[in-house]
Order: structure tokens, then C-alpha cells, then sequence
């Protein structure tokens, strides 16, 4: 599969603490992005981190990426219960034109 | 701009009908491209076009599904004859450049019965 696998599948926590997820994908990428999802709704691009880029932050948001290990991490810190929501990761695929192939995604909770 | 606009939000069908789902993506974005989320397959690539033309297809499931690009400012997605398994919730998004930020309109959601 082309898929990037994401991990935890789910995460709850309080709202004050720091969310990390984690994304794994198989192929050389241009890039990678992460995208939020709120229940019913579209998905909201969040951060773009290009593969010759090891670190990315806006605003609370800290993107990581290890290309040797095919791997990336999107950190949340100081979260809020209106950052409840599906996360996900997405991949410029360059074996595939750069088509945009996309994780199954993190639920995060964040309780008040 | 108003985003990307999909019409309708939601579609309950009969087994057998057929199905038009429709996009409007944000002008000036060269790149439109048609998903499927389901809770078993996740979000799923049907088909992207490039300039109003498909580029990869290799997504679509069967021949039931079909997707035309008149021009640069709306697309369908048709299909015919529509199953119970098609229910899912499909998504159109665009973007400027191949690869790029892709901006997702806010779905549909299909129930066939």
C-alpha cells in the first residue's frame, strides 16, 4: 500500500497537556503534510514540511521529519479542547507524480 | 474566495440509481482531485485532473465511476449504477500547483440503500 501509516490510532488527554503523533510512510516524498479533520467537516491543511527540511513550527504546531527512517512527527502543545479532531499525514509521493497519498489518521480527544 | 464548493452535502439513493456529485474548485487552481473516506479504507484517491484533464484514473473502482472536467471550474463524479457499498463520503479538493496544499471542499455524504 502507498499509504503512511499514523500511530496512536487514538489519543485522549487533558486539555493543557502536549499531543505527538507519529507518521511512517514507505516511498521517497517531496514533501509532507498534515491535515485536521473535524467530525463532518473537510480537511483544513495545517503545516507542509519539505523533505530536505528536518523541523517546522507554526504557532503551536512542531512538524519533525527523518527521511532516513521514513518518519514524521506532529507535536501539539498547550492543547485545547477545540483541538479535538482526526489528524493527518500526507505525502507528495515522487514515484507517484506527487500525488497527495494520505494516512489513515490520529483521533485526538482533548477533555476540559 | 469561497472555497471549494460540492453540492450536494448530503444524497440518500436506491440501489440501481444514478449518482451525480459535483465541484466547484478555487479558481486559478490547476489541479482537482476527487476522494473517498470510508471508516474501512480510510481516504482513498478516485481521480485527479490536471488543467480539466484526468491524469490518473487509477483509483476508480469499476466502471460504474466516471468523472468528467468540462472546464476549470466544475467537475462531476457519476455513478452507475449506484451499490449500498459506494456509501461513503466523498470529497473534492484543489490546489495550485501538483503536490502542493490542497484545499478540500466539505464533502458529500452518500447512503446507498
Amino acid at each position: 500500500s502507498q499509504q503512511g501509516e499514523e500511530d496512536p490510532q487514538a489519543l485522549s488527554i487533558q486539555e493543557g497537556e502536549n499531543a505527538t503523533m507519529n507518521c511512517s510512510y514507505k516511498t521517497s516524498i517531496n514533501n509532507l503534510q498534515w491535515y485536521r479533520q473535524n467530525s463532518g467537516r473537510g480537511l483544513v491543511h495545517l503545516i507542509l514540511i519539505r523533505s530536505n527540511e528536518r523541523e517546522k513550527h507554526s504557532g503551536r504546531l512542531r512538524v519533525t521529519l527523518d527521511t532516513s527512517k521514513k518518519s514524521s512527527s506532529l507535536l501539539i502543545t498547550a492543547s485545547r479542547a477545540a483541538d479535538t479532531a482526526s489528524y493527518f499525514c500526507a505525502t507528495a509521493d515522487m514515484e507517484y507524480g506527487n500525488k497527495l497519498v494520505f494516512g489513515a489518521g490520529t483521533i485526538l480527544r482533548v477533555k476540559s | 474566495d469561497a472555497g471549494v464548493i460540492q453540492s450536494p452535502r448530503h444524497e440518500v439513493t436506491e440501489m440501481g440509481q444514478e449518482v451525480t456529485l459535483r465541484c466547484k474548485p478555487i479558481s486559478g487552481h490547476d489541479y482537482l482531485f476527487w476522494y473517498r473516506q470510508t471508516m474501512m479504507r480510510g481516504l482513498e484517491l478516485l481521480i485527479y485532473f490536471n488543467n480539466n484533464v484526468p491524469i490518473d484514473d487509477s483509483g476508480m473502482p469499476e466502471d460504474r465511476f466516471s468523472a468528467k472536467m468540462p472546464n476549470a471550474s466544475f467537475s462531476t463524479l457519476k455513478i452507475q449504477p449506484s451499490e449500498p457499498r459506494d456509501s461513503a463520503v466523498y470529497f473534492c479538493a484543489s490546489s495550485r500547483y501538483q503536490g502542493t496544499e490542497a484545499f478540500f471542499g466539505q464533502g458529500t455524504r452518500l447512503t446507498v440503500v
